[in-house]
Parts: C-alpha cells; structure tokens; sequence
C-alpha cells in the first residue's frame, strides 16, 4: 500500500519562482527522504530528514517534517529549468521491523524558462 | 567512483519466458534494494538485502519473481514465466547499510513483454 503520498500531483511554474511540493504518510517513520527523477529512470537522492527534525536545507532546498501531522514539506526556491523532474518522498516505517522505503507517486514539476 | 549499474538497459521478451535482471551496487555498499516502476507511477519496493540475506521479501508480487545476491555485490532479479503486468521500469538500488542512509539509485532497465 502507498505510504506517501505528495500533493500536488503536477506543479508548473516559472523560472525564478518558488516551488512548494508537500507529502503525507501514514505510519510513525524513523525518516523521510525526498528523491527527484529525470525522464522516468534512475533517482536522485536530495535529503534525508530524521523524525527528530523539523527543518532542514542544502542549498536552494528546504524540507520540513511535521510527525504530528504526518507531513512533509519540499520548498525549492529560485527555480531554474534544470529542477524540472518528478519528485517523490520516501519514508520508511518504524513499527514494521523492515528496513523498506515506501515512495508516494511523485509530483511533476515543469519550470517554465 | 563508479555509480550502480544494471543490466540490460532494455529487454523486449515474449510472455511465457524467463528473464534475469542484473544489478551491480556501489562497492562496499551492504544494503541492495528492488523497485520496479509503471508508466506515470511511483515505485514499487520488491525486495531488500542486507548482505547476501534477503529479510524482508514482502514486496515481490508474485512466485513467479526471485532474486538473489552473491558475495555481497552483484544482484539478479528473475522473473518466470513473464505477464504482460511485468512490463516496467525495474530499479536497483544501494545503500552504505540499512536504516536511514541515501540509496543510490541504477539508472533502471525497462522490461517490456509482448
């Protein structure tokens, strides 16, 4: 069954603007990891954030984690063509005893040059 | 250094036959993970080993579908006896260990049947 879960399903945009891509999940997690993939093949790994976390950033990036909530949130900020892709959140879950990642089914975002 | 590799890129087979999907992780990776991916959809976890030991098999749709890990590196993922519901996109992975670490992800090899 899916996990996560991101909203909104597709995001277009314009070059320069922010993009805001958020996630929900289900279970307690021990961490939530955001992921971008290009053309429908292999994925990037963007951050990982600990359920301990609230908030953390790598350069235009920043997600937040809300466990009482279940959600996630992936800001990207001043876009740029290059960061059109899918992006998908990843998280795994505390109180199965596996070490699995459940992605959600990603958010297209088109940045408009 | 090198990334994950899988092998083939692409494989076109007939449905009734057998197939055998490669993956090679990044070395000194021990943890090594399955995915397979439909047209416009999210990713499917398959199956996880942590060394050559597969704990967690929960993921594999069928018993038509197998897989296995040597010497703590190369991966094959088989499937028997293809469907037409096997055609996607099947992902590799790696991780330094399991349990919060960035998996390095293959670039995938796409599986179609007809």
């Amino acid at each position: 069954s899916q996990q996560g879960e991101e909203d909104p399903q597709a995001l277009s945009i314009q070059e320069g603007e922010n993009a805001t891509m958020n996630c929900s999940y289900k279970t307690s997690i021990n961490n939530l990891q955001w992921y971008r993939q290009n053309s429908g093949r292999g994925l990037v790994h963007l951050i990982l954030i600990r359920s301990n976390e609230r908030e953390k950033h790598s350069g235009r990036l920043r997600v937040t984690l809300d466990t009482s909530k279940k959600s996630s949130s992936l800001l990207i900020t001043a876009s740029r063509a290059a960061d059109t892709a899918s992006y998908f959140c990843a998280t795994d879950d505390s109180g199965a005893g596996s070490y699995q990642l459940t992605f959600g089914k990603g958010t297209k975002l088109s940045v408009i040059p | 250094g090198a990334g994950v590799s899988q092998s083939p890129s692409n494989k076109v087979t007939e449905k009734g036959k057998d197939v055998e999907l490669r993956c090679d992780p990044i070395s000194g990776h021990t943890a090594l993970y399955w995915y397979r991916q439909s047209l416009g959809q999210g990713l499917e976890f398959l199956i996880y080993f942590q060394g050559n030991s597969a704990p967690d098999k929960s993921g594999l749709p069928s018993d038509r579908f197998s897989a296995e890990r040597t010497g703590g590196s190369v991966s094959t993922l088989t499937i028997q006896r293809t469907q037409q519901e096997d055609s996607a996109v099947y992902l590799c992975a790696s991780s330094f260990s399991v349990g919060g670490y960035e998996q390095y992800f293959g670039p995938g090899t796409r599986l179609t049947v007809t």
